[in-house]
């Protein structure tokens, strides 16, 4: 069985960093793309960030570009998220997802989501 | 540009039949798209994909109450005999260049 385990959200100051992590399990986790999507209250489900099965292909929404790496550790089977220079707006549940490609494709398997929470 | 539309709510009766649908932006109408159910507390679901030819692979588990289908750029999901626990947001999703993913606006069901 597939699962996705996200961890390290948390309350946060504006302009400080904070890393989130995924820890895969149940499947081949350097067969497929991964991703970390997020939902700020009230709001949509947005993509923020992707990357291929082995990060080669690297890929940010906008609103996050410059200020969020996605990165992984397809030995220890992590997924992990960077995110750099926090904004109110980032204020969000942030969730990842597994592709069912290995370069971006769709979601079939997600996490249960962790809290960011950006406020002084 | 690519983009999915969808209805922000729609509302049916505990047993009834809802149909969802998700547009695809002028250019895009032969997208594949997957729809995912996203319940309060707890992570979203993927319920299945649904092709341009109307075809649809579900999910592991996903009750046959679910089905999918097309119309030119337009890609449904259609939930039958609805029940209580059918009531959650639900969101189209497709990808474009390289590994960027892209999601409709959602729609938020009620099952009165």
């Amino acid at each position: 069985e597939v699962q996705l385990v996200d961890s390290g959200g948390g309350l946060v100051q504006p302009g400080r960093a904070l890393r989130l992590s995924c820890a895969a399990s149940g499947f081949t986790f350097d067969d497929y793309a991964m991703h970390w999507v997020r939902q700020a209250p009230g709001k949509g489900l947005e993509w923020v960030a992707g990357i291929s099965w082995n990060g080669g292909m690297i890929d940010y929404a906008d609103s996050v570009k410059g200020r969020f790496t996605i990165s992984r550790d397809n030995t220890k089977k992590f997924l992990y998220l960077q995110m750099n220079n926090l904004a109110s707006e980032d204020t969000a549940l942030y969730y990842c997802a597994k592709d069912i490609h290995s370069s971006g494709w769709y979601a079939d398997s997600w996490g249960q989501g962790t809290l960011v929470t950006v406020s002084s | 540009q690519l983009v999915l539309t969808q209805s922000p709510s729609a509302s049916a009766s505990l047993g009834a039949s809802v149909k969802l649908t998700c547009t695809l932006s002028s250019g895009h109408s032969t997208y594949t798209i997957a729809w995912h159910q996203h319940q309060p507390d707890k992570g979203p679901r993927f319920l299945m994909k649904v092709t341009s030819d109307g075809s649809h692979t579900k999910g592991d588990g996903i009750p046959d109450r679910f089905s999918g289908s097309s119309s030119g750029a337009e890609r449904y999901l259609t939930i039958s005999s609805l029940q209580s626990e059918d009531e959650a947001d639900y969101y189209c999703q497709t990808w474009g260049t390289d590994i960027h993913w892209l999601f409709g606006g959602g729609t938020k069901l009620t099952v009165l």
